[in-house]
């Protein structure tokens, strides 16, 4: 079973359009991440959510939105999309039992959105 | 200046060398330290773990932080094909449950047959 899935895992559309990534986890755990990898490979976190709670909130344009239904589900729903918004889009989640655990982020295998 | 700097490279090195990837950092509030590993089109997965400052070993992979340099430090022994991925530096500030992770921009590693 996969411990953080995301879809789609290809993502190809035109600029302007309305799209949305899901997320889920199967691990138990309270805290979901998005993260946003560039060409370069740099990633910078997005959103964070505990038990549906939006908890970090970095920079990010207003078009985007995540949405957390329960605490196994992250959503991010990007409006009228733009070129530069082309990248790899991460899931991750986060336990809380131990300090260990509260510092393990799991990821998936990302969504790569392509914007034409 | 970016808060975690790291040579994105890439490293070519030959099958059985020991390879150095190493991270820098400005904020000296940072405790945790990762190593996450991450192959061509999948996501990070963690390797290495460290808190404060010292050593940590497990097989082939040395972890080391210097939080008085703020320098950390991977060490791969015998390096082998399958090691080749990036490789990326996180670290964070506190085990609240809303800790960020900072990246760093990750060093692509080519190990050679």
């Amino acid at each position: 079973d996969t411990a953080v899935s995301q879809t789609p895992k290809y993502l190809v559309t035109q600029m302007g359009n309305d799209k949305s990534i899901k997320c889920e986890q199967n691990l138990g755990h309270d805290t979901m991440y998005w993260y946003k990898q560039d060409s370069k490979k740099f990633l910078k976190i997005m959103f964070s959510y505990n038990n549906k709670e939006l908890i970090i909130n970095e920079t990010v344009p207003n078009r985007f939105s995540p949405k957390s239904p329960d605490k196994a589900h992250l959503n991010l729903h990007i409006n009228s999309l733009e070129l530069g918004d082309s990248a790899v889009y991460f899931c991750a989640s986060k336990g809380t039992g131990g300090v260990l655990a509260k510092n393990i982020q799991y990821f998936g295998a990302g969504t790569r959105l392509s914007v034409l | 200046q970016k808060e975690v700097e790291q040579d994105p490279g890439p490293l070519s090195v030959p099958e059985g060398a020991i390879v150095s990837l190493n991270c820098t950092y400005s904020n000296s509030a940072f405790q945790y330290f990762m190593w996450y590993r991450q192959y061509s089109r999948k996501g990070p997965e963690l390797l290495m773990y460290t808190y404060s400052s010292g050593n940590k070993e497990d097989g082939r992979f040395t972890a080391q932080v210097d939080k008085s340099s703020k320098y950390i430090s991977l060490f791969i022994r015998d390096s082998q094909p399958s090691d080749s991925a990036t490789y990326l530096c996180a670290m964070s500030r506190v085990l609240e449950y809303g800790n960020k992770l900072v990246f760093g921009a990750g060093t692509i590693l080519r190990v050679k047959s």
